[in-house]
């Protein structure tokens, strides 16, 4: 059974660019949330989908987005890129949202360098 | 706002003896997650806790939960080498994470 797959795994862009992450959960999983991993503020939740709904969401500015497709796969998007966004940017995967989510499975990642 | 607060932060322990990391958190959570993640790698799930004590075993690591203390706990029996890693708890819905222990078990 095919894990979370997080596409592109590293990327470089520069200041005020933008740019999209994608992730494609497990198989029959329905839910995906987001999150962004520095060494300066460590894990931290950017949202989460169900069904193409936003469920819940995190303290992160409106540069910030996202969607589910219909497929249950979710994009993340990132504009006006500032250096503080350079991080890794980690998608997690379950069968279900909110209080029923149970056990949430993550893919490796996407780096992001902005320079 | 919730809270999380892992300690230690960092340990270095030597193979075969026993610690404890602890977990505790600020507002009332049924759920919490254990995760282990090794240098340059994703998050791999170890436990999910749902309810008020709640144990789970996996080999040289169990995790306890007690919800009205607001503390959970992941003791490491025997420790070897490979337990080495970052372990990290995480409560509630839309993951509220601990700063994660950074464990170094040495030879």
């Amino acid at each position: 059974k095919a894990g979370v797959t997080q596409t592109p795994r590293y990327l470089i862009k520069t200041r005020g660019q933008q740019v999209t992450l994608s992730c494609s959960p497990i198989s029959g999983h329905r839910s995906v949330s987001w999150y962004q991993q520095t060494p300066g503020q460590g894990l931290q939740f950017l949202f989460e989908y169900f069904s193409e709904t936003q469920r819940n969401k995190g303290n992160f500015p409106g540069r910030f987005s996202g969607r589910q497709f219909s497929n249950s796969r979710s994009e993340m998007n990132v504009s006006t890129l500032e250096l503080g966004d350079s991080a890794l940017y980690l998608c997690a995967s379950s069968l279900a949202a909110g209080a029923l989510a149970g056990e949430l499975f993550f893919g490796e990642g996407s780096r992001l360098t902005v320079l | 706002e919730l809270k999380v607060e892992q300690n230690p932060l960092f340990l270095s322990m030597q193979e075969g003896k026993n610690y404890t990391i602890y977990c505790n958190y600020s507002t009332t959570s049924d759920r919490l997650y254990w995760y282990r993640q090794d240098p340059g790698k994703s998050l791999e799930s170890l436990f999910v806790l749902l309810s008020n004590g709640a144990v789970k075993q996996e080999g040289r690591l169990m995790a306890s939960l007690d919800t009205k203390a607001r503390l959970s706990t992941l003791h490491i029996t025997a420790a070897v080498h490979d337990l080495s890693a970052t372990y990290f708890c995480a409560v509630d819905i839309g993951l509220t994470f601990g700063k994660g222990t950074h464990l170094i078990i040495q030879p």
